[in-house]
């Protein structure tokens, strides 16, 4: 089944604890994407990534950092998480640029 | 404050209704997308409008895209307690950077 499946779909942590998300693709898809959804804000886009090692920034990058290794996954770190990083978080990924983008399931991560 | 503003936030309306949610920006974008949001899941494109003025419809859905490629709006015509979720607009720049509106929260009574 085509998905974008993102670990863990709950994370709650303390603040200055390392985290990473994964997400990973069965599509073959060159375009990956993360947001992040506040309440009242829609969805803001923190990092996307043309193809494996070309990544660029979002509207919200500050305190987040994507890499690009492989086409099918697209983790996002968290390197010293704040309680304002507290977030429902989706990656999305597209066959390329401008293409439609297939969303993963979210992942609510909460920062103490 | 946000690049695109969605109007409006919230709209309960009975079945059988017609209703327009509204998407504006001072900025051009490459396309302007639409998306809903169903509770606990990610959002799934509805449609994705290129051109100025260009109109696409899906069934009861009618999507327009504004002349100068800042604006666009979502109509619904005879609302279905099954069109009930989040609508989302989204503006691409150079089809990579997407900037989301806040969301139109609509609930569809019986």
């Amino acid at each position: 089944e085509a998905q974008v499946t993102q670990n863990p779909r709950y994370l709650i942590t303390v603040t200055g604890k390392k985290l990473t998300v994964t997400c990973s693709q069965n599509m073959n898809h060159e375009y990956m994407s993360w947001y992040r959804q506040d309440p009242g804000l829609g969805l803001r886009q923190i990092y996307y990534s043309m193809n494996v090692e070309v990544t660029d920034k979002g509207d919200v990058p500050e305190g987040y950092k994507v890499s690009r290794k492989e086409k099918r996954n697209f983790p996002l770190i968290l390197e010293s998480p704040s309680p304002n990083q507290t977030s429902l978080y989706f990656c999305a990924s597209a066959p390329g640029q401008g293409d439609t983008q297939y969303f993963g399931p979210g992942t609510r991560l909460t920062v103490l | 404050t946000q690049l695109l503003e969605q109007s409006p936030q919230f709209l309960s309306i009975q079945e059988g209704e017609n209703l327009t949610v509204y998407c504006n920006s001072s900025s051009v974008f490459s396309s302007l997308q639409w998306y809903r949001q169903e509770p606990g899941e990610g959002p799934v494109l509805l449609v994705t409008v290129v051109t100025g003025g260009e109109v696409k419809k899906l069934k009861r859905l009618t999507f327009q895209f504004g002349d100068a490629r800042k604006d666009s709006s979502l109509h619904i015509t005879a609302a279905q307690t099954g069109d009930t979720g989040l609508y989302l607009c989204a503006g691409a720049r150079n089809f990579n950077k997407f900037y989301f509106g806040s969301g139109t929260k609509l609930n569809v009574k019986p």
